[in-house]
């Protein structure tokens, strides 16, 4: 049973356009809410957070929204770079902090076009 | 770099064969999580330790087993591998904050394949 949903493999965005990535949970008891990024032969590194009493989070060109009552998420790339070619990984913990690890979906490979 | 080491890169073995894949957290973490990543699926938790003792378990099969070592470095041993036990093995370490987002920091992973 998949906890954590991004339901596009794959996204294509024009360069300078906005990237919207998707994410749906399906577990109520999740707290946090992080987005890795992930380029090939690389692990995944991590981009931003937003934890479940927010609905907003910015950090630079990156945003995540929360809607808690859709059980949903999203990542705002504004605007998109060649750079941002690379898988995003959706992940979710509770609020054990350090005593939970991470829930990931199955990632979104998302592609800049120039 | 990321700061957390993993060894080896990639690996060739054969099914029936046993493998040790190696970790060392960042500096100063004391939380190490391993997780699986097969083609086209997600990072499939397998276990976190925390200052040497298990502190959870996910999708691990009973032929994996794992430890870390007083220095905080971890194994993950894999035997009687199969075929479908090729995929790409991720280390990742974290301080393990009370409370708050765990933020995990990823090696580049060891990629496994299974003949």
């Amino acid at each position: 049973d998949q906890q954590v949903k991004q339901n596009s493999p794959s996204l294509s965005v024009q360069e300078g356009r906005i990237s919207i990535l998707n994410c749906d949970y399906t577990n109520s008891m999740f707290d946090y809410f992080l987005w890795y990024k992930k380029y090939p032969a690389e692990g995944p590194t991590f981009l931003i957070s937003i934890s479940s009493i927010k609905d907003k989070n910015e950090d630079g060109r990156f945003t995540v929204f929360l809607n808690k009552s859709a059980k949903h998420l999203s990542l705002h790339i504004v605007p998109s770079q060649p750079g941002d070619s690379a898988v995003y990984f959706c992940a979710a913990s509770g609020s054990g902090g350090g005593a939970d690890g991470l829930t990931f979906g199955k990632g979104t490979h998302l592609i800049i076009q120039p | 770099d990321s700061g957390v080491t993993q060894t080896p890169k990639h690996l060739i073995t054969a099914t029936g064969q046993r493998v040790t894949l190696r970790c060392s957290p960042r500096s100063g973490d004391l939380s190490v999580y391993w997780y699986q990543q097969s083609l086209d699926q997600g990072l499939q938790f397998l276990i976190q330790y925390y200052n040497g003792e298990e502190r959870a378990k996910g999708n691990i099969l009973e032929r994996f087993s794992a430890q870390q070592f007083p220095d905080l470095h971890s194994e993950l041993n894999l035997s009687s591998l199969e075929l479908g036990d090729s995929a790409l093995y991720f280390c990742a370490s974290s301080v393990a904050p009370v409370s708050g987002a765990n933020v995990l920091t990823f090696g580049a992973g060891s990629r496994l394949t299974v003949l």
